[in-house]
């Protein structure tokens, strides 16, 4: 199982940044597919959840209105698109895998480095 | 929503025993994961449904699950083992939720 990101993002404010994560060595569409942040030398930040088979998604309060989960089956890939950046939203964002609310965040991917800055 | 409470951090030296807490509001009805993350790295997964470990993970790490708290013990600490170190539930309103972590620093 390995979940692949795309590389570092550098934004000003306003903009808006789209992440992607690759999944290889399963199933796409059988396991949900969950967002995190990660600002410097903070904790960990859940952002939103999607089920690649149905295209259901699911937000955290924080970021509802800003933040948009979609996937492509076909290239077996997630996206992660926020909008209005700020310099608050500079962290660093991963992507992992959720088979069950039981079962954790099994696999990650590498992270990818969003700075917002004018 | 729900909220879960680890104490920020915690120091062992190599060959004792290291026990990190996570309370929250009856966290024993519901299930929590453990996971270890490096410095520069991604988070990994140690512990989950409370006391069960991945494929490939020591069976020095241990958890357990009760009342208001759940605990990730790590037994015969090791140099390799400084990290930071967070809990995680699922809760119906608030879905994925985090502690705020717990840095373990070996002496």
């Amino acid at each position: 199982v390995q979940l692949v990101q795309s590389g570092a993002e550098l934004k000003k404010p306003g903009a808006s940044v789209k992440v992607s994560c690759k999944a290889s060595g399963y199933t796409f569409s059988t396991y949900d597919i969950v967002w995190v942040r990660q600002a410097t030398g903070q904790g960990l930040e859940w952002m939103g959840w999607m089920n690649p088979y149905s295209g259901n998604t699911g937000y955290a309060q924080k970021f509802q209105g800003r933040v948009t989960l979609t996937r492509n089956t076909s290239i077996s890939t997630a996206y992660m698109d926020l909008s209005s950046l700020r310099s608050e939203d500079t962290a660093v964002y991963y992507c992992a895998r959720f088979p069950t609310v039981t079962s954790g965040l099994d696999s990650w991917g590498q992270g990818t480095l969003v700075t917002v800055s004018s | 929503s729900y909220e879960l409470t680890q104490s920020p951090s915690l120091s062992v030296s190599p060959g004792q025993t290291a026990s990190i807490t996570c309370s929250g509001d009856q966290l024993g009805d519901k299930y929590t994961c453990w996971y270890q993350q490096k410095p520069g790295q991604s988070p990994v997964l140690v512990i989950y449904q409370d006391t069960k470990r991945p494929s490939g993970i020591p069976e020095r790490f241990s958890g357990s699950n009760s009342g208001n708290t759940a605990t990730l013990t790590i037994s015969g600490i090791q140099a390799m083992d400084e990290a930071d170190y967070y809990c995680q539930a699922w809760d119906s309103s608030s879905f994925v939720v985090f502690g705020g972590g717990t840095k373990l620093t070996v002496l």
